[in-house]
């Protein structure tokens, strides 16, 4: 079966400094991932997503993702924090079928 | 193209009534989702469709209903409201399921039950 775990629900960092938002995933099969970031009183809007083309994806907005199937892990990182970026993200797993499993969200904080 | 709609963005039931929420999406997609978000929780499954015509109950579909009639639109209702179905409600569509294909969400639907 596959799950989403997000470490961390809230997540404060300084404007400029570094971004990091962890999510870990199991999966009997080879995965698929994606993180979303939902802004207040908005629906999700797609970060990245993994596609195996490639284990660093780049996304909008300068985040990008690393999957280390090693540790299992998708975690989110932007090197420079901005205030536009306080919002909730989530990190969603999908084997391929109609499922989407998302983890329980990371609210990110960044102060001025 | 508008993407993903729903109707209406807010409600307020009573405990007993019953309501509606209308999804419409433009882009042709095959699969549409109905989840509900509440704090700490993330989204959840309520039901989703794989096609017209097709529905399937997900991770929580007690009190639920849906009906997608035609591709483009798939309709949530609620039969007898209760409180424990306060929530924002979201609708998204994908094309081809997780492979591949990322999931488009509308704007949400915050229902309030008293």
């Amino acid at each position: 079966a596959q799950s989403v775990t997000q470490l961390g629900s809230h997540v404060s960092v300084s404007e400029g400094a570094l971004v990091l938002l962890r999510c870990n995933y199991s999966s009997s099969v080879p995965p698929y991932l994606f993180w979303y970031v939902q802004y207040p009183n908005q629906g999700l809007q797609l970060l990245l997503k993994y596609t195996s083309a490639a284990t660093l994806v780049k996304g909008i907005n300068g985040f990008e993702a690393e999957f280390k199937k090693s540790e299992t892990s998708f975690h989110l990182t932007k090197p420079s924090a901005h205030m536009s970026d306080a919002a909730e993200y989530f990190c969603a797993v999908s084997p391929g079928t109609y499922k989407y499993i998302f983890g329980t969200g990371t609210r990110l904080k960044v102060l001025a | 193209n508008a993407g993903v709609t729903q109707t209406p963005k807010f409600r307020v039931l009573k405990t007993g009534q019953s309501m509606t929420l209308l999804c419409a999406q433009d882009m042709n997609h095959e699969y549409m989702y109905w989840y509900r978000q509440d704090p700490g929780m993330g989204l959840r499954l309520i039901h989703y469709s794989v096609g017209e015509g097709t529905t399937a109950k997900g991770e929580v579909p007690d009190g639920y209903n849906v009906s997608r009639l035609k591709k483009q639109n798939f309709l949530l209702g609620l039969e007898s409201a209760a409180p424990s179905q306060t929530s924002v409600y979201f609708c998204a569509s994908s094309q081809s399921g997780g492979l591949w294909g990322e999931q488009f969400f509308g704007p949400g639907t915050r229902l309030t039950v008293l």
